[in-house]
């Protein structure tokens, strides 16, 4: 069965330092791995995406993911961190095997201090 | 474009009343997904439509939530009859197909006393 699992439930981080929020997934055929942003009050806005091609996968406001097939992660990174980052980020995946149904993780809140 | 649109953004209703929450996708959007977002359960996925069919229903949580989509432009879940364990955010979104990304309404709030 496909898992995703987010083990911090919160990240505190400095304004201007590197960011990391990690991502674990668990899928049977190949996944596609997403990351989205929910500010308060609000539904979930999407940040990146990756399916297949370069590990790297570069998204919106400056964030990026590196996928690890080896370790099953997906970890989502900012090189400088913004007091407006402060959210709370899903990961989510899909496995291709298993049609639609996109797996959403418990969610990290991420707070960024001036 | 307006991106999902939900109505009502809030709902307060008393035990046992009908609720009914409504969802307009994206145009040509060609998948719509409901979930429900607590603090105990997170976001839980409820049912997923492609092509106005519903693929997926088995996170409906019991025979008292129900939801259609009779065309591509329009989607409904109802509750009936309510209980205080339903309040929650509940969510809409759309995605060009099923497997990409997702966009989502600004959700209803609905609280049930």
């Amino acid at each position: 069965a496909q898992s995703v699992a987010q083990p911090e439930d919160q990240v505190n981080v400095a304004e201007g330092n590197p960011l990391t929020v990690k991502c674990t997934y668990s899928v049977s055929g190949n996944p596609y791995l997403f990351w989205y942003v929910q500010y308060p009050n609000r539904g979930l806005q999407f940040l990146l995406k990756y399916i297949t091609g370069d590990n790297l996968v570069k998204g919106s406001y400056g964030f990026e993911a590196e996928f690890n097939k080896s370790q099953t992660s997906f970890h989502l990174k900012k090189p400088s961190a913004l007091v407006s980052d402060s959210a709370l980020y899903f990961c989510a995946v899909r496995d291709d095997y298993r049609g639609f149904k996109t797996i959403f993780g418990a969610g990290t809140r991420l707070f960024v201090k001036a | 474009d307006a991106g999902v649109i939900q109505s009502p953004r809030h709902e307060v209703t008393e035990m046992g009343q009908e609720v009914t929450l409504r969802c307009k996708p994206i145009s040509g959007h060609n998948s719509l997904f409901w979930y429900r977002q607590t603090m105990m359960r997170g976001l839980e996925l409820l049912i997923y439509f492609n092509n106005n069919v519903p693929i997926d229903d088995s996170g409906m949580p019991e025979d008292r939530f129900s939801a259609k989509m009779p065309n591509a432009s329009f989607s409904t879940l109802k509750i009936q009859p309510s209980e205080p364990r339903d309040s929650a955010v509940y969510f809409c979104a759309s995605s060009r197909d099923g497997g990409d990304e997702q966009f989502f309404g600004p959700g209803t709030r609905l609280t049930v006393l």
